[in-house]
């Protein structure tokens, strides 16, 4: 499974774009890139996934580039809610019948108001 | 998407005594269940894989005496927690599905 590398916490105001990175040079052809967030004493919860280029949803965007050997998570207008630890995951787990997931040490986002 | 239970949400015991611990797809169903073990301000730590019909598998490391797992059903997976001591405390959570995984909301043993 391929190792991810994340900014150990960032910094934020409401209002305001965040973009986290997440580097996963040894990422396999069949993996896919996969972000969770974690409120404290709570389980993770699936934010987005991608395979390569760009992947928006309701909540956020997931930008992959052609060497798909990173990938950033942006998230518009965040609020004081947003303020989580997110983790950037990689693994042949998209509809295969094994979804072993490894957490690196996810990126504290925390937003000020 | 769908929906991981845990039962309890929280259990204090005393040490030596036995915890079980119930992860279950509400949903769906699930030949692979996962279970996670996060201490404060750490992040989560793949225990075993739980395998509806067969044996767990467990990472290295983990004490397969210890923290046993059962997979009886594909809906329902439990960990138990055997002679349960204060280092064992920590915040226990499975995940389950296809593809996506689905988080469970965690179980939080406090062990006196």
């Amino acid at each position: 499974l391929a190792k991810t590398t994340q900014p150990i916490s960032m910094d934020s105001y409401e209002g305001q774009e965040v973009n986290i990175t997440c580097s996963h040079n040894n990422i396999a052809t069949n993996d896919y890139i996969t972000w969770y967030q974690q409120f404290p004493s709570q389980g993770p919860r699936f934010i987005i996934q991608g395979y390569k280029t760009k992947v928006t949803n309701e909540v956020a965007s997931l930008f992959i580039p052609a060497d798909r050997k990173s990938s950033t998570l942006s998230l518009p207008r965040v609020s004081l809610s947003d303020t989580a630890v997110y983790y950037c995951l990689v693994g042949d787990n998209y509809g295969g019948a094994t979804n072993k997931l490894i957490f690196g040490t996810g990126t504290l986002l925390a937003v000020q108001p | 998407g769908a929906v991981v239970s845990q039962h309890p949400s929280r259990v204090i015991c005393k040490s030596g005594t036995s915890v079980k611990i119930e992860c279950r797809s509400l949903d769906f169903q699930a030949t692979t269940m996962f279970w996670y073990r996060q201490f404060p301000k750490q992040s989560l730590m793949l225990m075993a894989t739980s395998n509806e019909g067969s044996k767990a598998t467990y990472e290295q490391g983990v004490e397969k005496d210890k923290f046993l797992i059962n997979h009886a059903s594909l809906t329902l997976s439990t960990l138990t927690v055997t002679s349960a001591h204060p280092e064992d405390s920590s915040f226990y959570i499975c995940s389950a599905g296809r593809g996506e995984q689905y988080f469970g909301p965690g179980t939080r043993l406090t062990v006196t």
